[in-house]
């Protein structure tokens, strides 16, 4: 039971690049969503989902877009890549909507956008 | 509006004595969900506790509670006999139902325990 991964840990990339950050979970969970983590800021919500094929937006959505084609899978790609999009991204898993459990958070990828 | 505030940006604690994390939040709902998380400085995040809006007692898990106070809509963090492993950022974290259950995340305090 891996838990909530992430790839990569870490990457830079040049304004105008396009990538996708991965995340998977083993634990059968519902419920993922993306986070960005800025110095001063907390964690704010990007995207999530309630299951396969669900998808909505959070706070800040503008720039990225996600899909779920499996349970297991919630990836978040970054369109157009901007220096304001320079952050710590996290991956988070619950295991359902109404579910009162914490959420499980994966480790993180810190991208650098020049 | 925030709807989680973290007044304390920075706070030291001597090892061994207890400390509490200020946090205030600000909802509608009646029914929500109230969490702490600590983020070493491996940048993890650690859950730490939770109370749900009903909870008439005050959460505990070891060494760590949550002082919960639903009319002044605060829920502080208290750690207790602190350990120089507890150094770290730690967040308060709310959750609504209404609205798909989305998570609001406060800006942090940084605790660091002095030997």
């Amino acid at each position: 039971n891996a838990g909530v991964t992430q790839t990569p840990k870490f990457q830079v990339l040049k304004t105008g690049q396009s990538m996708t950050l991965q995340c998977a979970q083993d634990m059968n969970h519902e419920y993922m969503s993306w986070y960005r983590q800025d110095p001063g800021m907390g964690l704010r919500l990007i995207h999530y989902s309630v299951g396969a094929g669900i998808t909505d937006q959070g706070e800040v959505p503008n720039g990225y877009n996600v899909s779920r084609s499996t349970t297991e899978d919630f990836p978040l790609r970054l369109l157009s890549a901007a220096p304001s999009q320079t952050s710590v991204y996290f991956c988070a898993s619950r295991r359902d909507f109404d579910s009162y459990n914490e959420q499980f958070f994966g480790p993180g990828t810190r991208l650098t956008v020049l | 509006a925030q709807k989680i505030t973290q007044t304390q940006p920075g706070m030291f604690v001597q090892e061994k004595e207890a400390v509490t994390l200020d946090c205030t939040y600000d909802t509608s709902d009646q029914s929500y969900g109230l969490f702490w998380y600590k983020q070493p400085s491996s940048g993890e995040m650690i859950f730490l506790i939770y109370q749900g809006s009903y909870d008439e007692q005050n959460a505990t898990e070891g060494r760590y509670s949550l002082n919960f106070q639903k009319a002044r809509k605060s829920a502080n963090l208290v750690i207790s006999a602190s350990q120089l492993g507890d150094s770290a950022m730690y967040f308060c974290a709310m959750r609504e139902i209404v609205g798909f259950n989305k998570f609001y995340f406060g800006s942090g305090t940084k605790l660091n325990v002095k030997p």
